[in-house]
């Protein structure tokens, strides 16, 4: 199956400041998402990030704090921007990697912001 | 839209004994079904998934779950768990298009009695 490499996978930040998470796919994906997972909750999708166009954003999540970049089938940036403690949570991305493999998961980014 | 409960948020089981995760999942189309695992401080692993055919699914370490339709029901079976068991497990469902977001649980937290 395919994997997905997420760096940096935990991170503390100073409120304010902004952070790139990056994942790097060994294979082709048409789409990948990426999502939020605070402490002792579920996950929660931010948006889906689609190469050659905007970022398609859920409801709750505005590109202006989580700017998304997908210049290739294989890469993929979120920015997390003007941090607060609020934002301390795991960030994941995923892709369908196609085939019967279903969806894969970075190894997340545990981020703390203080 | 699709949603996804997970009736149970903890759920306690003496080791060696077998235990079952519930899941039901509500969607106006044909969906595919996952659960996956999370042992902590680890990122998401794969546990199993239907896509089509036999609705009796089995994935690793142990673990099956059945595809019930009428009942909209996915729940996760293993007769007789480990101290290693011991994780937040997340049921999940996408729509048959697979290029679709993946709609996560609440999450059910295993908790393995010695």
């Amino acid at each position: 199956s395919a994997v997905i490499s997420q760096k940096p996978s935990r991170d503390i930040c100073q409120r304010g400041t902004s952070l790139t998470i990056q994942c790097q796919v060994d294979s082709q994906v048409t789409m990948m998402f990426w999502y939020r997972q605070q402490p002792g909750q579920s996950l929660t999708l931010i948006a889906t990030a689609n190469q050659g166009s905007e970022a398609t954003y859920e409801s709750g999540f505005v590109i202006d704090k989580f700017p998304i970049s997908r210049p290739n089938l294989t890469f993929s940036t979120l920015t997390v921007s003007n941090m607060s403690p609020e934002d301390s949570s795991i960030y994941l991305c995923s892709g369908w990697t196609g085939g019967n493999y279903g969806y894969t998961f970075g190894s997340g980014t545990r981020l703390t912001v203080v | 839209a699709q949603s996804v409960t997970q009736l149970d948020s903890q759920v306690p089981v003496f080791e060696e004994a077998p235990v079952e995760l519930r899941c039901n999942y509500s969607s106006s189309v044909s969906v595919y079904l996952f659960w996956y695992v999370q042992y902590p401080n680890q990122g998401l692993q794969l546990l199993l998934k239907y896509l089509s055919g036999s609705t009796l699914v089995k994935g690793i370490n142990g673990f099956e779950a059945e595809f019930n339709k009428s009942q909209t029901s996915f729940h996760l079976r293993k007769p007789s768990v480990h101290i290693s068991d011991t994780a937040e497990y997340f049921c999940a469902v996408t729509p048959m298009n697979r290029d679709d977001k993946i709609i996560f649980g609440k999450g059910t937290r295993l908790h393995i009695l010695p």
